[in-house]
């Protein structure tokens, strides 16, 4: 079974400080994703990453950086917080069309509060 | 971009009723998943369907890509079966789902007791 992993599933952070969200996956998938869901909103892209220190902007990366150093882990930056990205954070993870379907995978999540 | 819509957007049932939820979108798509999200937040795939019938168990997809919309049906529906249920769609034009899926905002169903 595929396998994503969410570092932190609660985390209550103050305005201004610096957030590092990690998600380690451990079946090679070749994409990763970063969403937010929001009541009402439903699940909004942040970024993705096709390969490793490749990344690109989903519909909604102002405020936030990503990190794909290694093909397993992308990382998720909050530069400095606000108390509008309060908000649940999904990792998902896709094998990559050149291996067949393009199947997603999410963690656990990570529910961020920021006072 | 794709726009992708939901119905119904809450549903409360008895345990043991059947139901159907529809999904409808905007442009041709060659990926489609349902999600099942459980109270604890977590994702489940469903299916994985851009086309055509699949069943696993209690629950059966279709996606009828040409008139642009998909069925999920649960069948004797139990109150693990409550949660809330999303459609995620990849269009042809944006390598399948490889730069992340479109999600609709889902259908909280409720089974009762």
């Amino acid at each position: 079974d595929v396998k994503v992993t969410q570092s932190s599933r609660y985390l209550v952070k103050r305005t201004g400080e610096k957030v590092f969200l990690e998600c380690v996956q451990d079946m090679d998938h070749e994409n990763m994703f970063w969403y937010r869901q929001d009541p009402g909103l439903g699940l909004r892209l942040i970024y993705f990453s096709y390969d490793v220190k490749m990344k690109e902007k989903g519909d909604i990366p102002e405020g936030y950086s990503v990190s794909r150093e290694k093909k397993e882990r992308f990382s998720l930056i909050l530069e400095s917080a606000s108390t509008n990205q309060t908000s649940m954070y999904l990792c998902a993870s896709s094998p990559g069309t050149s291996t067949g379907a393009n199947v997603l995978t999410f963690g656990a999540g990570s529910r961020l509060t920021v006072l | 971009g794709i726009q992708v819509e939901q119905s119904p957007p809450d549903l409360i049932l008895q345990e043991g009723a059947n139901s159907t939820l529809r999904c409808n979108f905007s442009d041709s798509v060659n990926n489609l998943q349902w999600f099942h999200q459980n109270p604890w937040g977590q994702l489940i795939n469903l299916f994985y369907i851009p086309s055509g019938t699949k069943q696993n168990g209690r629950l059966s997809a279709t996606t009828v890509a040409t008139e642009r919309y998909s069925l999920l049906y649960i069948s004797s529906s139990q109150t693990t079966d409550s949660g809330v249920y999303f459609c995620a769609v990849g269009g042809m034009y944006s390598g399948g789902g490889a730069d992340g899926l479109t999600f609709g905002k889902g259908t909280h169903l409720i089974i009762q007791p």
